[in-house]
């Protein structure tokens, strides 16, 4: 199994500013993801990212808008840029191969006013 | 595209009461399904996998079911407890995780 923590766990955000979310793991994962699940909605994939390349961003995402880092296996950062309301909602991270048992971190709660 | 639906939305049982959650999914082509449980404000947490050549699996009071070729899954919850109540969320998996919109349960004491 692998424990996965992020921060900040929540934050309240103005208009047209960005915030940094930081996902850590206890153990080097080759793969990881980040969603986004708006209020009342399920999870929706953003981006998978990729240690030492670009990430491979979901239709509807771009790396402007979501850019993510990932230095090493087990860390990834994922910035809401120019945020809007609209943007409000938990951002997870989660990591495992599509074959095997996804592990979600605890989620970041945005609210952007 | 892969669609997941979860039905119902919303469930109400009283404790002590076995309950089934359903799970349809529309392309059969998939590595495996999940359960999710996820509680207010917080991530999620991983019930059940079950891979595609499997039929079920289980863990305490928690059954999940797989049929693959007709795109459905379901999970049972027996003697439900008030600590159930939380937000079930059914993913399957493909070339990515398709998750489901959810079932909010409540389990009344």
């Amino acid at each position: 199994s692998a424990v996965i923590s992020q921060k900040p766990s929540r934050d309240i955000c103005q208009r047209g500013t960005s915030l940094t979310i930081q996902c850590q793991v206890d153990s080097q994962v080759t793969m990881m993801f980040w969603y986004r699940q708006q209020p009342g909605q399920s999870l929706t994939l953003i981006a998978t990212a990729n240690q030492g390349s670009e990430a491979t961003y979901e239709s509807g995402f771009v790396i402007d808008k979501f850019p993510i880092s990932r230095p090493n296996l087990t860390f990834s950062t994922l910035t809401v840029s120019n945020m809007s309301p609209e943007d409000s909602s938990i951002y997870l991270c989660s990591v495992g191969p599509y074959q095997e048992t996804q592990y979600f971190g605890p989620g970041t709660r945005l609210l952007v006013l | 595209k892969q669609e997941v639906t979860q039905i119902p939305a919303a469930l109400s049982v009283p404790e002590g009461e076995n309950l089934v959650l359903n799970c349809s999914f529309t392309d059969s082509a998939i590595y495996n399904l999940q359960w999710f449980r996820q509680d207010p404000g917080k991530g999620l947490t991983s019930l059940l996998l079950i891979q595609s050549s499997q039929r079920e699996q289980t863990s305490g009071r928690l059954n999940a079911s797989l049929d693959k070729s007709s795109g459905r899954s379901t999970l049972y919850i027996a003697a439900s407890q008030p600590g159930d109540s939380a937000t079930y969320l059914c993913a399957v998996s493909g070339n990515q995780f398709y998750f489901g919109t959810g079932t909010s349960l409540t389990v009344i004491p």
